[in-house]
């Protein structure tokens, strides 16, 4: 069964507390992505990664943290110094074939704090 | 800056009518517009993809039009069913970067 998987599906942190989402993909993409929705709004990307062992920051860093040791997983960490974490946290990745950009989403992590 | 804006509001239909979602966006030149579906509680759905030299994409009950000189493209759902609410989230590239940038989304909500 091919996709993207995100793990939990809730999340909650106590204050200055760090909390991680893990996200795995099968879909032997290089690209993939962090994005959190606030109600009404759209997404904003975190962070990125367009191939294993590098990631660039997106709009709204600050404040979280990534790894790409493998091209399978981007495990995305909210750390303490994010005064709002929360949010609905969805991971995706990417079919960049013939320059099309597709994006392939997991279900999503909602984060509350507790 | 970059800017997209999808109608703000909800949109209510009545079931069998066409729904028709606006996204215009600014100081863009997308090489392809995309659209996802989104249902409440879950990740977004690819829907369709028009490139900028295309005039008009279709799929089944969905068509899409992209007007590079009015900087807008329209989503048609035709014979809307009340399967067919969501939010409908339209997105642009941003060239070399090749990120995706998405607009806010219109909630449909298709009336039986």
């Amino acid at each position: 069964d091919g996709g993207i998987t995100q793990s939990p599906k809730y999340l909650f942190r106590k204050e200055g507390q760090n909390v991680t989402l893990s996200c795995e993909q099968n879909l032997n993409h290089d690209a993939m992505y962090w994005y959190r929705q606030d109600p009404g709004q759209g997404l904003r990307l975190i962070y990125y990664s367009q191939i294993v062992n590098d990631f660039q920051k997106g709009d709204i860093a600050e404040g979280y943290s990534v790894s790409r040791e493998k091209k399978e997983s981007f495990p995305l960490t909210v750390t303490s110094a994010q005064k709002n974490p929360t949010a609905f946290y969805l991971c995706a990745s990417e079919d960049g074939g013939h320059g099309k950009n597709i994006q392939y989403f997991g279900a999503g992590t909602r984060l509350s704090v507790l | 800056s970059q800017k997209i804006e999808q109608n703000s509001e909800a949109l209510n239909i009545q079931e069998g009518k066409t729904a028709t979602l606006t996204c215009n966006y600014t100081n863009y030149s997308p090489a392809y517009l995309q659209w996802y579906r989104q249902d409440p509680g879950r990740g977004p759905v690819f829907l369709l993809l028009i490139r900028e030299n295309e005039k008009e994409k279709r799929k089944e009950r969905l068509k899409v039009t992209f007007d590079t000189t009015l900087k807008q493209s329209l989503f048609h759902i035709t014979a809307s069913q009340p399967a067919d609410s969501a939010t409908y989230l339209c997105a642009l590239d941003l060239g070399s970067a090749r990120q995706l940038t998405f607009g806010s989304g219109t909630q449909l909500t298709v009336l039986p």
